[in-house]
Formats: structure tokens, C-alpha cells, sequence
């Protein structure tokens, strides 16, 4: 079964420090993975997908995640945090419908001043 | 431009109720789906749909029923509403398997 599992649910920084958020997949076949983000009440937005091409993925507002098969890893990162970033993140993975994606848990960032 | 929309936003409903959500897409998207939310679960997969008049079990289908017979449309159901089945619930559509998932805002439902 295909699976994600991020490490922390919380995660606290201080604005203009560098943000890692890190998630480990599980995948029987080379995965599609993803990061989607949850502002506070509002719907998920999507930050980023690997699908097998480059394994440094740039995605929205500065964010970027590399994927290494070897650790079975996709950390997500970001050089300076900005307030605008506390949000919640999700890690996703391609299920084994072909069609459903599998989120993990999440992850709480906090950015404080 | 309205993307995906999702009615009601609130629902507080009385267990044995039923009630139905409905969400719209205007990006004339073959695929769509349906999750709910719980705090420290992430996003469930419920049902999803790959085309007009077709559906499909997700992850956590039990208690719920979904019908697409509009290509815009996707609608979930509570036949009977457990306390159990108190959680957000959001509604995503996308233009290809495994692409973009675009959500809508959300439901909040709450079963007494």
C-alpha cells in the first residue's frame, strides 16, 4: 500500500529561518508525491508534485522538496519562513487505485515574529 | 471565478438524520472526489468519482452514499448521521488522474 508518514505534527520557527517539514513515503512502484497546504478554514491548495521527473521540485512561494528514493524521502523546505507561512501541510502519495491520493497527517507550521 | 463550490458550509444535524451535500465544479473536470477531516487524521478519502455516473469506494466509505449524475456535480449523503460522522468535509475536483486536486472550502458537519 502506498503511505506517507510525516515526522511531526508540529513544527515552530521563527520568521526569516529556514522551514523543513519531513516526510517519508512507502511505495511499491516509483510514486507520485505531493505537498498541499491548509490555511486556517480554507480548503487545501496545492505547493508541489514529484512525478518521477527532476528530483528537486520547486513549487509556490518559495517552497521547493527533493526526492531521494534511497531514504524514501520527500522533505519539504523553504530558506525564510514568512509569517504568511503558518499553516497546516500535508504530505501526499498516489494510492493504489491509481485514481486516490493518500494524505498524511499533517503537519502544524508555526511562524512566530 | 468560482472553482469549487460547496453547500451548506454549516450543518448541525440530530443522529438518524439525513442530509446531503452537494458540490459543483465549473472546470468541467472528469474527476472528483470527496474527504473528510479530522483533527490529527489528515485528509480520508470517502468515495470519488472518474466520470459522469460513476463512482467509487475510497478509503472510509461506510455510512455515506455519493451519485454524479451531472458531470458538475457530486453529491454526498447521510442515509442516517452517526456522531462518528462529525468532521469537515471537502470536496475536490481534478482535470486528470492524479493531477491538481482543487478543493473547495469545506463543511463543517456536526451530529449530535
Amino acid at each position: 500500500a502506498q503511505s506517507v508518514t510525516q515526522l511531526d505534527s508540529h513544527v515552530s520557527v521563527s520568521e526569516g529561518t529556514p522551514v523543513l517539514l519531513r516526510c517519508n513515503y512507502s511505495s511499491s512502484y516509483s510514486p507520485s508525491l505531493f505537498w498541499y497546504v491548509q490555511h486556517p478554514n480554507k480548503g487545501l491548495q496545492l505547493l508541489l508534485k514529484y512525478t518521477s521527473a527532476a528530483t528537486l521540485v520547486k513549487g509556490i512561494n518559495g517552497f521547493e522538496a527533493e526526492f531521494k528514493k534511497s531514504e524514501t524521502s520527500f522533505h519539504l523546505t523553504k530558506p525564510s519562513a514568512h509569517m504568511s507561512d503558518a499553516a497546516e501541510y500535508f504530505c501526499v502519495v498516489r494510492g493504489n487505485s491509481g485514481y486516490a491520493l493518500n494524505f498524511g497527517k499533517g503537519t502544524s507550521l508555526l511562524v512566530t515574529p | 471565478n468560482a472553482g469549487v463550490t460547496q453547500t451548506p458550509k454549516f450543518r448541525v444535524l440530530k443522529t438518524g438524520q439525513s442530509m446531503t451535500l452537494l458540490c459543483a465544479q465549473d472546470m468541467n473536470h472528469e474527476y472528483m472526489y470527496w474527504y473528510r477531516q479530522d483533527p490529527g487524521m489528515g485528509l480520508r478519502l470517502i468515495h470519488y468519482s472518474v466520470g459522469e455516473g460513476t463512482t467509487a469506494k475510497g478509503e472510509v466509505p461506510d455510512g455515506y452514499n455519493v451519485s454524479r449524475l451531472k458531470k458538475q456535480n457530486f453529491l454526498l449523503g447521510l442515509e442516517s448521521a452517526a456522531p462518528s460522522q462529525t468532521s469537515v468535509y471537502f470536496c475536490a475536483s481534478s482535470s486528470v488522474p492524479i493531477g491538481e486536486l482543487f478543493f473547495g472550502e469545506g463543511s463543517r458537519l456536526t451530529v449530535l
